[in-house]
């Protein structure tokens, strides 16, 4: 048990379909963030939220849509994917306080997009 | 801008070796810097964060070193063992919600 649950592990959807990914976090932390890691390239970061408000939005094309309704819980929901997009999509949470930072991965999912 | 490098990508070892990881960052502006461990298609799992005023952290098998000024940090394993196959990376916290991560060195630890 890491603390971070994403679900579902795997996704496999067309490039019209709409879906959603989950995360949850158990840490109390108060920051939630959305990473995605392609093959062999370093982890980039999507979105952050802090005390559900959104603080960063790293040039992520609005196919990509998250949503933070609590502390606890962080949806990433996705539309109109193109193949490039397909990739391991990771959840993260922290307990921030500005100078000191320790992310807590979930195990993923791996999504593929036909 | 931050840029995170791990050399080498890729190594291979045989069991009961002691093995370093490297990796160098560009600004020396960082809070801490944390190694990660990830298995294949998975998430990844923490092993050691070091803050910016410490030398070095020691888990178990593992000895993390961090020299600020010069930009670099090691991953010290010893006595590797195949259960240690895996990709590890290392990344920087630069403050601001932030952290920087390298593109990992993958790790085959052969029986």
């Amino acid at each position: 048990e890491t603390g971070v649950t994403q679900t579902p592990r795997h996704l496999v959807m067309g490039m019209t379909n709409k879906k959603s990914l989950k995360c949850e976090q158990h840490l109390g932390h108060n920051a939630m963030y959305w990473y995605k890691q392609s093959a062999k390239k370093p982890l980039e970061l999507m979105f952050v939220y802090s005390l559900e408000e959104r603080v960063e939005n790293n040039s992520v094309p609005s196919r990509f849509s998250p949503e933070c309704p609590n502390s606890s819980h962080l949806f990433l929901h996705l539309h109109t994917l193109q193949p490039e997009d397909s990739a391991l999509y990771l959840c993260a949470s922290s307990h921030f306080s500005g100078s000191d930072e320790k992310l807590f991965f979930g195990s993923g999912t791996q999504l593929s997009v036909l | 801008k931050q840029e995170v490098t791990q050399i080498p990508a890729a190594l291979s070892v045989p069991e009961g070796e002691n093995l370093v990881l490297n990796c160098s960052f560009t600004d020396s502006a960082i809070y801490n810097l944390q190694w990660f461990r990830q298995d294949p298609g998975k998430g990844l799992t923490s092993l050691l964060l070091i803050q910016s005023s410490q030398r070095e952290q020691t888990s178990g098998r593992l000895n993390a070193s961090l020299d600020k000024s010069s930009g670099r940090s090691t991953l010290y394993i010893a006595a590797s063992q195949p259960g240690d196959s895996a990709t590890y990376l290392c990344a920087v916290y630069t403050g601001g919600f932030k952290t920087i991560f390298g593109a990992g060195t993958r790790l085959f630890v052969k029986a």
